[in-house]
């Protein structure tokens, strides 16, 4: 166990719909990282956040939004959902912001989101 | 531009051999370097990492890497596998803010 919590472990909705995935990291743990897991894309960085402020972006598409909360939990929020969304989403927590390079980051155990 | 290479999709080993997973970077500057496991149906745990330092490192379930710089390559090593080891293993590179994930290498390992 991470010590990194996800909800729901899965998801099932229709297309055009909205959903939210939330994460709780680490305690102690200030960054929070969002990332997809698909069969055609692999692991893919989506986006970072750092005590509240948006720090890095990947390949996140413009209908995904994400935010970090002052309690350090964060929610991935995609809309307009395609079949093509259908993947893994991961959190992750570190303790610093990775200014510089990278410290350690620990997953959780992911949400499945299926879109039908 | 950053990559990882996982050159092997799948591996099948028998229990009790030695195994060897192999995995390529590009990165311009000093890598920080990660080795992760998924089980089915799990998170990504991490197995062990590479910042500075002893070029052998050790990490949890009795796994080390070796990081060689000159051939850009961390390759993960396990003297003895076990039948739990079967799993999908992922190299990364850490960039700024990110990491980087290879393809993955699924193991499977025969009684």
């Amino acid at each position: 166990d991470s010590g990194v919590t996800q909800t729901p472990k899965h998801l099932i909705t229709a297309t055009g719909q909205r959903v939210t995935l939330r994460c709780s990291p680490r305690s102690g743990d200030l960054s929070v990282y969002w990332y997809q897991q698909s069969l055609d894309q692999g692991l893919q960085f989506l986006i970072q956040y750092y005590n509240g402020e948006e720090r890095a972006k990947g390949n996140i598409l413009e209908r995904f939004s994400a935010q970090q909360f002052p309690d350090l939990h964060s929610e991935l929020n995609l809309s307009s959902l395609e079949l093509g969304d259908s993947a893994l989403y991961f959190c992750a927590s570190s303790v610093y912001q990775g200014t510089g390079g990278t410290d350690t980051q620990y997953f959780g155990p992911g949400t499945r989101l299926t879109v039908l | 531009a950053q990559s990882v290479t996982q050159p092997d999709i799948h591996i099948t080993v028998s229990e009790g051999a030695s195994l060897e997973l192999r995995c390529n970077y590009s990165y311009g500057a000093t890598p920080y370097l990660f080795w992760y496991v998924q089980s089915p149906g799990q998170g990504l745990q991490l197995l062990l990492k590479y910042f500075s330092g002893d070029t052998l490192v050790q990490g949890i379930k009795g796994f080390e890497a070796e990081f060689k710089r000159s051939q850009s390559s961390f390759n993960l090593r396990k003297p003895s596998v076990h039948w739990s080891d079967a799993a999908e293993y992922f190299c990364a590179v850490g960039g700024y803010n990110k990491l980087i994930f290879g393809a993955g290498t699924r193991l499977a390992v025969h009684p």
